[in-house]
């Protein structure tokens, strides 16, 4: 089964403009979860969506912001670009809401570059 | 709140020796714990899972048993690849439909 599917796979922003990334899970999977990946700071949780309402939210700035569509696919946005939000940004998906059971599965990530 | 720590890298070996990457945790209740593997370029793929202590997960010759008394959850292989080589990253799942949190990841590189 196809596994979960980031677009795009690379993303070229400046300062200042505003991004979407989407994530389209696994067939079946309500749980998407997104986080950054940068080398200083490592994995960081952004949020999670369950079956559209946000479940769970990291400790991040305003100008990232998701959601999560009927068919559970998600989109990420992140408005007024800083330098500092360059990064790779992983989307997972989990089957229900025993994640702690079930684990997640991670796409191959946007990797954006904001100059 | 809960957090992984695990041993920094980079960890160099050469082919066929002994893996042990070490990673303890702090959670309230009874996290489930992970092991995630990112291959350069790639996102992380799931390597093993243990979800009650005592649990031993297993994959591709990899093994972590979750020790509830010591809190720690060490990767373990009794012979690297070349294939091997890649980010590992440990973490956790805390009770009540909790995030994903990671440790900071170590990198292995198994040199022929």
């Amino acid at each position: 089964k196809a596994g979960v599917t980031q677009t795009p796979r690379y993303l070229i922003k400046t300062r200042g403009q505003q991004v979407t990334l989407s994530c389209s899970p696994i067939s079946g999977h309500r749980s998407v979860s997104w986080y950054q990946q940068t080398p200083g700071q490592g994995l960081q949780f952004l949020f999670e969506y369950f079956s559209e309402t946000q479940r769970n939210k990291g400790n991040f700035p305003g100008r990232f912001s998701g959601r999560q569509f009927s068919n559970s696919r998600s989109e990420m946005n992140v408005s007024t670009l800083e330098l500092g939000d360059s990064a790779l940004y992983l989307c997972a998906s989990s089957l229900d809401g025993s994640t702690a059971f079930y684990g997640y599965t991670f796409g191959s990530g946007t990797r954006l570059t904001v100059v | 709140g809960n957090s992984v720590t695990q041993m920094e890298g980079p960890v160099t070996l050469s082919e066929e020796a002994f893996l042990t990457i070490n990673c303890t945790y702090t959670a309230t209740g009874y996290p489930s714990l992970f092991w995630y593997v990112q291959y350069p370029g790639e996102g992380l793929q799931l390597l093993l899972k243990a979800t009650k202590a005592d649990d031993k997960g297993s994959n591709k010759g990899f093994e972590a048993t979750y020790r509830k008394e010591t809190t720690s959850f060490h990767l373990e292989k009794g012979s690297v690849q070349v294939s091997d080589s890649a980010v590992y990253f440990c973490a956790l799942i805390g009770s009540g439909n909790t995030p994903l949190v990671f440790g900071k990841g170590t990198r292995l590189s198994v040199i022929a």
